[in-house]
């Protein structure tokens, strides 16, 4: 088992839904939580960073739950440019040790 | 935000030959360094971790001999890959972070094609 983990998709929604992913981290010594944007043959991009309590960026909120150890995505009224891989991240080990989950992929369609 | 800065961003090169790529974080310091490889429509892989001043981790699998990589300040890595071979044509990011819980900062990445 992989130890960050995110169904990898692809999800297909209209323009206007909200959709919602999780990722699954094992090691309960996780410290920190990143969501990365990637779109086709480009670098990733960091999207915003997941709080204990939570935060919210416009469209995106981005919550965090400990005890059940996932961090979950929300985007509302998806836009065709929200099209695009959407990685989580987790650092432990003092930020040593950064762990990519392979993404999920998200087309937003007309 | 935080930049680095990665080049080239596309290189051709012939079978045999070897290719350095540079990556600088140009507004912060990057302790550590990341380089990563992508396969068209695959997740990206880690190639190795490289802390500054010290020799770099490598992932199981990833051959330290044909990727060399030098992390001799906190503002430049590189890496070096040797005698190219046509299998080695991928996308390579690096990515910087600084001390504790900072996240991660991408370079632009370069598109190797060996020819």
């Amino acid at each position: 088992r992989k130890e960050v983990e995110q169904d990898p998709g692809p999800f297909n929604v209209p323009e206007g839904a909200t959709v919602a992913f999780n990722c699954t981290y094992s090691n309960s010594a996780s410290q920190s939580f990143f969501w990365y944007r990637q779109d086709c043959r480009k670098e990733p991009k960091l999207l915003m960073s997941v709080y204990s309590s939570g935060n919210e960026d416009g469209r995106f909120t981005a919550q965090l739950n400990r005890a059940s150890q996932y961090i979950s995505l929300l985007i509302r009224d998806s836009k065709l440019s929200d099209s695009a891989t959407y990685l989580c991240v987790v650092n432990r080990a003092g930020g040593f040790k950064t762990i990519f989950g392979a993404g999920t992929r998200l087309f937003v369609k007309a | 935000g935080a930049v680095v800065s990665q080049h080239p961003s596309r290189v051709i090169c012939k079978s045999g030959t070897s290719v350095k790529i540079e990556c600088r974080s140009l507004d912060f310091q990057a302790t550590t360094m990341f380089w990563y490889r992508q396969f068209p429509k695959q997740s990206l892989m880690l190639m190795a971790t490289s802390n500054e001043g010290s020799k770099a981790t490598y992932e199981q699998g990833v051959e330290k001999d044909k990727f060399l990589i030098n992390h001799a300040s906190l503002t430049l890595s590189t890496l070096t890959v040797t005698s190219a071979h046509p299998e080695d044509s991928s996308f390579y990011i690096c990515s910087g972070k600084g001390q504790g819980f900072s996240p991660l900062h991408f370079g632009n990445g370069t598109r190797l094609t060996v020819t």
